[in-house]
């Protein structure tokens, strides 16, 4: 039963490009959620998805930033024209039940980005 | 708004003896607590929680205490092993919310001396 995959596990990207960050949560998980952690802190929330919807984006920045989760293949984080600021490790996390932090809740790996 | 704080940024420990690890928070509305496990390069594994209605939960080495009142919890990893000496992130759900949203605090870097 393979874990929380998320690729790539490095991703370098100079100013201005777009960055794609993949997750496929585990089998039967049908939540995720993304979290950033930037150098030196804690994981910050990003967003929740459900397949095909949004169900909270409350930590996403406004602009440049996107999150889907189709109803085929794995979730996307999308930031367009990168800063140096987005550089960052983010993970993503999937779950079988909503509000279930205790019950089979898994992180993947995480992607670094660096923009350079 | 740092809702979840670990102030110490980092412990050194013996081998076999006690690591304890704090966390404060000031949500009143966070009613589960976790701490989590990370190693460089790779992503925050879980290790004990604990629910608002209990002041106590243990799990073999470790054991977890909150402390309501004071909006502290604590780790307890007794006897500590080399193979501890990680990052320790506490975490907190709200209840309110039906999903597992999670805040983290900024981490606690555990080393334990042989």
């Amino acid at each position: 039963n393979a874990g929380v995959m998320q690729n790539p596990r490095h991703l370098v990207r100079r100013r201005g490009q777009e960055a794609r960050l993949r997750c496929s949560p585990m089998k039967g998980h049908s939540h995720v959620y993304w979290y950033r952690q930037l150098p030196e802190e804690g994981l910050k929330f990003m967003v929740y998805l459900q397949k095909e919807n949004i169900i909270d984006e409350s930590g996403m920045p406004k602009e440049r930033f996107s999150a889907e989760f189709p109803k085929e293949g794995p979730s996307i984080l999308r930031i367009q024209q990168v800063v140096r600021g987005d550089s960052a490790a983010y993970f993503c996390a999937s779950s079988p039940l909503s509000g279930a932090p205790n019950y089979g809740y898994t992180f993947g790996s995480g992607t670094r980005l660096t923009v350079v | 708004d740092q809702q979840v704080k670990q102030n110490s940024p980092s412990l050194s420990v013996q081998e076999g003896r006690i690591s304890i690890l704090n966390c404060d928070y000031t949500n009143s509305m966070f009613d589960y607590f976790l701490w989590y496990k990370k190693y460089p390069a790779e992503g925050p594994t879980f290790l004990i929680s604990i629910s608002s209605i209990k002041d106590k939960n243990e799990d073999g080495r470790f054991t977890v205490f909150l402390n309501k009142s004071a909006k502290h919890l604590s780790l307890h990893i007794v006897p500590s092993q080399p193979g501890d000496s990680a990052v320790y992130f506490c975490a907190a759900s709200d209840g309110g919310t039906s999903y597992g949203k999670l805040t983290f605090g900024q981490g606690t870097i555990l080393t334990v001396h042989p």
